[in-house]
């Protein structure tokens, strides 16, 4: 068993839409929980971070954890055509916060 | 105010060769991460190194890859002898001291190709 799943897509969905990407886990040991964007070709960056059950929200895109059933998800409001990448969710255990664990993305096309 | 940067960006090289990957990590940061993509695969942790030091391994092939992060320069990850499964995408990442540990940012890759 993997120690992160994320359902690869590829997901498609209108303009204005809101999106949910998510991700489960093995280990309840994990102790942060992150989400990253790759365009096509770069390098993954850095949208949000979260180590506690619950809501966080950065403008469009909001995290969550459930710790209990060890699923976190990501939803983006108002989806454009700019969101349109693979979005990584990633975990750090804890004791070796350095290290993340990725899950295989998922890719998102908003369609204008 | 330079990102992290990797070079070569792509990168051929022949069963056998040896592949040299180097990164520079955002000014000011002193941890250096790398990773590597596999196809229809994520992000694979490989190696955490400080200045000097190589700190967590656990991800590292056990023959023909090593990794150094010298007092000067850039990061060096070095392939021995690559096979055609080396084919990927490696990415570095860095952070800084008294950062959040899992604030890393990614440099933008070297495409390694075996043929």
């Amino acid at each position: 068993q993997k120690e992160v799943e994320q359902d690869p897509g590829p997901l498609s969905v209108p303009e204005g839409a809101i999106v949910s990407l998510n991700c489960t886990y093995s280990n309840s040991a994990f102790q942060y929980f992150m989400w990253y964007r790759q365009y096509s070709r770069k390098g993954p960056e850095l949208l949000m971070y979260t180590y506690s059950s619950g809501n966080k929200e950065d403008g469009r895109f909001t995290a969550q954890v459930d710790k209990s059933s060890k699923y976190i998800s990501l939803f983006i409001r108002d989806s454009q055509p700019s969101d349109s990448a693979t979005y990584l969710c990633a975990i750090t255990p804890r004791g070796a916060t350095n290290k993340l664990i990725f899950g295989t993305g998922t890719l998102l096309a908003v369609q204008p | 105010n330079a990102g992290v940067m990797q070079n070569p960006r792509h990168l051929v090289r022949r069963r056998g060769q040896e592949a040299r990957l180097r990164c520079s990590p955002m000014k000011g940061h002193s941890h250096v991460y790398w990773y590597r993509q596999l196809p229809e695969e994520g992000l694979k942790f490989m190696v955490y190194l400080q200045k000097e030091n190589i700190i967590d391994e656990s991800g590292m092939p056990k023959e023909r890859f090593s990794a150094e992060f010298p007092k000067e320069g850039p990061s060096i990850l070095r392939i021995q002898q690559v096979v055609r499964g080396d084919s990927a995408a490696y990415f570095c990442a860095s952070s800084g001291l008294g950062q959040i540990p899992y604030e890393q940012y990614f440099g933008p890759g070297t495409r390694l190709t075996v043929t």
